[in-house]
């Protein structure tokens, strides 16, 4: 499994956005890149996946670099809900596993 | 969009007892399912893979014996702590993917066992 290195934490000012950074820098051709949240005590939550192009749904952006060693989860505007530790997960195949790190813990502020 | 439902939310048992905890795809199939547990302040850790009809692919360091896995159905999913201590006590999670669709993993909101 590719490895990844998040921060551990981050600040963000409610409305503003919240571009939070993963290195994987060791990711394999055939991996996706997975962004998953967790707000405390509950279940991760999906946000976004891509496989080289940058992508974006009703919740996120994507960006993935062009080598693919790194991406950037763009939270266009920051709620305090938004609240969560964010996970970094190259993962690839018909059947994966998902492999958690120790991910980012975004704090947004009012 | 596809929902995971586990039950029960949270366990309180006896040193000894064994707690069965259930994962089911609520509005679709699912072949295969993940069994994950989390100490406090620590990430999520994979402890096995459940598959439908066939024996459960477990982690290293995860005992077979001791985390009973059976996926009888396409829905559902159970996970049996056999003769728990309170070393066990942990933040359970299950998740499931549907095929059909082109997204991520779908979690359950977990489950709380303490073993007193």
């Amino acid at each position: 499994d590719a490895k990844t290195t998040q921060p551990p934490s981050m600040d963000c000012a409610e409305g503003r956005a919240a571009n939070l950074p993963c290195n994987h820098s060791t990711i394999s051709g055939n991996e996706y890149v997975y962004w998953y949240r967790q707000i405390h005590s509950q279940g991760p939550q999906y946000i976004i996946h891509g496989l080289k192009n940058n992508e974006t749904n009703e919740m996120a952006s994507l960006i993935i670099t062009e080598d693919r060693k790194s991406s950037t989860l763009i939270l266009p505007h920051a709620t305090l809900r938004d609240t969560a530790v964010y996970y970094c997960i190259p993962s690839g195949g018909s059947n994966y596993k998902l492999t958690f790190g120790k991910g980012t813990l975004l704090t947004v502020n009012p | 969009g596809a929902v995971v439902s586990q039950h029960p939310s949270w366990v309180i048992c006896k040193s000894g007892t064994s707690v069965k905890i259930e994962c089911r795809s609520l509005d679709f199939q699912a072949t295969t399912m993940f069994w994950y547990r989390q100490f406090p302040k620590q990430s999520l850790m994979l402890m096995a893979t459940s598959n439908e009809g066939s024996k459960a692919t477990y982690e290293q360091g995860v005992e077979k014996d001791k985390f009973l896995i059976n996926h009888a159905s396409l829905t559902l999913s159970t996970l049996t702590v056999t003769s728990a201590h309170p070393e066990d006590s942990s933040f359970y999670i299950c998740s499931a993917k549907e095929n059909s669709v082109n997204y991520g993993y779908t979690f359950g909101s977990g489950t709380r066992l303490t073993v007193v």
